[in-house]
């Protein structure tokens, strides 16, 4: 696709339900990038894809968060038993290789609501 | 202390002057980035410096890597710059691993 593809774009759920958010990347960018920005906050890195795999899960708030790649492209963010404190706004990036080495593409972004 | 700190957290400025926004870090970095905020909430990456400097249109990036200090510069402001500027640097965790982290953030906005 043309750029960085995120959705829902808006999510409101209750407390206590799980939330899928889906991030597609650029074509060919190996490298995806999942951040999360509270109302007012800064951004908050959260986990890194290298392919698909993901070297470094300590940015994860939480064992109720997870993501997974697969086949190198499509990124999913999983949120199990949402929390209030989770609403915020996550974006996903992606490059053609690293952070260190290519710009980011950011998407729009998917606005979380928790109940 | 954040490892990525930024100045100021405001700024408001007539068109046409000069901006400077500062980031100073703490970590030993492999990659720094500014990125732009718009009041919709997308993000566009401005810059990505490891050294020296570099330029785009009216946009101008510096880095010193030994005081571990980043410069973004807007010369001949303009409202349409009004955004949140984000310093954000990348660097090797003790694990070896890639880590990211990013200053608070500097709103500006330009008045016609």
């Amino acid at each position: 696709g043309a750029g960085v593809s995120q959705s829902p774009s808006n999510k409101v759920t209750e407390k206590g339900k799980d939330v899928e958010l889906r991030c597609d990347p650029i074509s060919g960018h190996t490298a995806l990038y999942w951040y999360r920005q509270s109302l007012g906050q800064g951004l908050e890195f959260l986990i890194y894809f290298q392919g698909n795999s993901a070297p470094d899960k300590s940015g994860l708030p939480s064992d109720r968060f997870s993501a997974e790649r697969t086949g190198g492209s499509v990124s999913t963010l999983t949120i199990q038993r949402t929390q209030q404190e989770d609403s915020a706004v996550y974006l996903c990036a992606s490059s053609t290789r690293s952070f260190f080495t290519d710009t980011q593409y950011f998407g729009p972004g998917t606005r979380l609501t928790v109940l | 202390k954040n490892e990525v700190e930024q100045s100021p957290q405001n700024l408001t400025a007539q068109e046409g002057e000069f901006i400077t926004i500062n980031c100073s870090y703490s970590v030993g970095i492999s990659a720094l980035h500014w990125l732009q905020q718009h009041p919709g909430g997308g993000i566009v990456s401005l810059f990505m410096l490891s050294s020296g400097k570099k330029k785009h249109g009216r946009l101008i990036a510096t880095i010193n890597i030994q005081e571990k200090h980043s410069s973004l510069h807007i010369t001949a402001s303009h409202p349409r710059d009004s955004a949140v500027y984000i310093c954000a640097v990348g660097y090797i965790s003790n694990f070896g691993n890639e880590k990211l982290t990013f200053g608070t953030g500097t709103r500006l906005t330009i008045i016609p």
